[in-house]
């Protein structure tokens, strides 16, 4: 079983809609999640941390569910700049955090 | 700006020429990593550097060289490149390494290597 497991998608939903995105991952001592975007073939960039108390900014929404081990992403009203991988991110803390990093969601926002 | 920066951006060498891909930080940043991401793998970590001359293996260290002699660069050395290290290759630095720090990634460098 992979450490971090995502959909792959693509997920396709027209301007407007509301989509979510799952991230289940293996280790259940993981203490840090993140989601990140990244455009084609450019670098990730930090879209949002995730709280076990969850965690909104505008459009997005991020939760965490330890006991079942998995994050969520929703991304309400779409818009066509949303296009892009949404890449799960958990991390162990030890002498240095190790990030492990799901393989992506791709999203299509359409007209 | 704050920026990580790496060259070259695009790269086609053939077997066994040795390369080097410099990264270079300006927020003085202690954590720096190489990644290299593949279809189907996701982004998996090469090595990483705790701050100047601390390195350590990712995951996927075999073939890879590094070395963090300055707080802002961290190079990434192929002694002789194979096929198999054709990918996209991408930096990036953090204020320690926690987890809760934000990695900035570098723009990412394509290698293809014949």
């Amino acid at each position: 079983r992979k450490e971090v497991e995502q959909d792959p998608g693509p997920f396709n939903v027209p301007e407007g809609a509301t989509v979510a995105f799952n991230c289940t991952y293996s280790n259940s001592a993981s203490q840090s999640f993140f989601w990140y975007r990244q455009d084609c073939r450019k670098e990730p960039k930090l879209l949002m941390s995730v709280y076990s108390s969850g965690n909104e900014d505008g459009r997005f929404t991020a939760q965490l569910n330890r006991a079942s081990q998995y994050i969520s992403l929703l991304i309400r009203d779409s818009k066509l700049s949303d296009s892009a991988t949404y890449l799960c991110v958990v991390v162990n803390t030890g002498t240095a955090s190790k990030l492990t990093f799901g393989t992506g969601t791709r999203l299509q926002v359409t007209l | 700006e704050a920026q990580v920066t790496q060259n070259p951006r695009y790269l086609i060498t053939v077997t066994g020429k040795k390369l080097t891909v410099t990264c270079s930080q300006n927020m003085n940043h202690e954590y720096m990593s190489w990644y290299r991401q593949d279809p189907g793998l996701g982004l998996r970590q090469i090595y990483y550097s705790m701050n100047v001359e601390v390195t350590d293996k990712g995951d996927v260290p075999e073939g890879y060289k590094v070395s963090r002699k300055e707080k802002r660069n961290f190079p990434l050395i192929l002694e002789s490149p194979s096929p198999n290290q054709t990918s996209l290759y991408f930096c990036a630095s953090s204020l320690f390494g926690r987890g809760t720090d934000t990695q900035y990634f570098g723009p990412g460098t394509r290698l293809t290597v014949l």
